[in-house]
């Protein structure tokens, strides 16, 4: 079983269209990081939380953090083609950076023009 | 500024052949590790390093060795390729300390 979980799978959506994609963790969270990958690509850091309560922006993207809930959110507001991708949860399960660090399975997403 | 630069980028192997993934980050980072993603499963810690010389096992190390000789080179060997490692490999990189994971752009290994 994943120790993160992403929700939903795969995600198609208008071009100007809000969508929200949900990272759940099973265990205490040290810091949680949001990551992009565009096919045949490495992955681009794009956001990181570390406190409950937590929110950043970056241009039309926000991430969330409710520490208590084990979850963050990763919100894009007014999608564009350009936002297409894989995105990835990524979470710091330990107190020892690198030993328990752990990905989501990732949400695809489709921008359509 | 290279970041982290994996080679090769592709790689068929038959089966038995064994291979070094080669992985080199200059950007002074203690943290090194490597991962394989598969579809549906996402990326998966094969080893990390969290120095020169310290090297340690991650969630799936089998059929895999490290070596940390120096801050910057992190190689990841197969021993014997087995089809059940045909996946993309990524080296990844970071201070710690909270700090996020720069990743290299992948090597695309294919096993016969």
């Amino acid at each position: 079983s994943q120790e993160l979980e992403q929700s939903p799978q795969s995600l198609i959506v208008q071009e100007g269209k809000n969508l929200t994609i949900n990272c759940t963790s099973s265990k205490t969270l040290y810091g949680l990081y949001w990551y992009k990958q565009k096919y045949g690509e490495g992955l681009i850091f794009l956001m990181m939380l570390q406190k409950g309560g937590e929110e950043k922006s970056h241009e039309k993207i926000t991430a969330k953090l409710d520490e208590k809930k084990q979850q963050s959110s990763l919100h894009i507001t007014a999608s564009q083609p350009s936002h297409a991708g894989i995105y990835l949860c990524g979470a710091d399960h330990g107190e020892n950076y690198g030993q328990n660090f752990v990905f989501g399975p990732g949400t695809r997403l489709s921008v359509l023009p | 500024n290279a970041g982290v630069t994996q080679t090769p980028k592709f790689q068929v192997l038959k089966t038995g052949q064994s291979m070094t993934l080669q992985c080199a980050q200059d950007m002074n980072h203690e943290y090194m590790s490597w991962y394989r993603q598969d579809p549906g499963m996402g990326l998966r810690l094969i080893h990390y390093s969290v120095g020169a010389g310290i090297t340690d096992q991650g969630e799936v190390p089998n059929g895999y060795n490290v070596s940390r000789s120096t801050t910057e080179d992190f190689p990841l060997r197969l021993l014997s390729a087995a089809p059940s490692q045909t996946s993309v490999y990524f080296c990844a990189s970071t201070l710690g300390g909270g700090q996020p994971q720069h990743f290299g752009d992948g090597t695309r290994l294919s096993i016969l």
